[in-house]
């Protein structure tokens, strides 16, 4: 086990809502990433927040927004969602201070758009 | 970041050395070989990395060829844990990892 959680392990909504995914990062990583994985693919990178601040992107589009805490917190929001936004998403935690550091993985959060 | 070439898929034997092989002839000179790995379920999970060394730790050797264009992996004593999906990622250690479709390895009682 990782010591990263995310919530909810399921989630199922429509065409056009909008949804928040939840990470808890390991005590004392200042790096979270966010990955979008869809069936039968490898995870594709959405964004990197560094000590609360976006530090680099994916190609996904503005719609897909975080924000990270002080408390080793995060959220991944999509707006409008689609159906292709169906997919197993990630968060990874790391200790960031000088790069090259392996990245702890959540269990994930299976989001179905109908 | 560099593109892979991986087997879709390999089997091993329980109790045999697993050699998971990996292209990245395009890798630049201060890309890092990272490996990570994908259980069933759960989320990906950090194996090795090197440069241009071979490295081992608990879980598994790497072995970068001297013209660094492609890598092996080794699991020593497969396990049927180990069956997983086996992801090889040229990275300049920015931790945005690029993820291909890996190796399913499937270890064989």
């Amino acid at each position: 086990e990782t010591g990263v959680t995310q919530s909810p392990t399921h989630l199922i909504k429509t065409r056009g809502q909008q949804v928040t995914l939840r990470c808890s990062s390991q005590s004392g990583h200042n790096t979270v990433s966010w990955y979008q994985q869809a069936l039968g693919q490898g995870p594709q990178f959405i964004f990197q927040y560094y000590r609360e601040e976006e530090n680099g992107r994916g190609n996904f589009p503005p719609r897909f927004s975080g924000l990270q805490f002080p408390n080793y917190s995060s959220e991944l929001n999509v707006n409008a969602l689609e159906l292709d936004d169906s997919a197993l998403y990630l968060c990874a935690s790391s200790l960031g201070a000088a790069g090259n550091n392996e990245q702890f993985f959540g269990p994930g959060t299976r989001l179905t758009v109908l | 970041d560099a593109k892979t070439t991986q087997p879709t898929s390999m089997d091993c034997a329980e109790g045999r050395a697993a050699n998971l092989p990996c292209n990245h002839s395009t890798i630049s000179g201060n890309e890092y070989v990272y490996w990570y790995r994908q259980i069933h379920s759960q989320g990906p999970q950090y194996i090795i990395h090197g440069l241009k060394n071979n490295e081992t730790n608990e879980m598994a050797s790497l072995i970068i060829t001297e013209d660094r264009k492609s890598s092996t992996l080794i699991l020593p004593h497969a396990t049927l844990r180990d069956t997983a999906v086996y992801y090889c990622i040229p990275n300049f250690g920015n931790e945005k990892l690029t993820f291909g479709t890996g190796t399913r390895l499937t270890i064989i009682p």
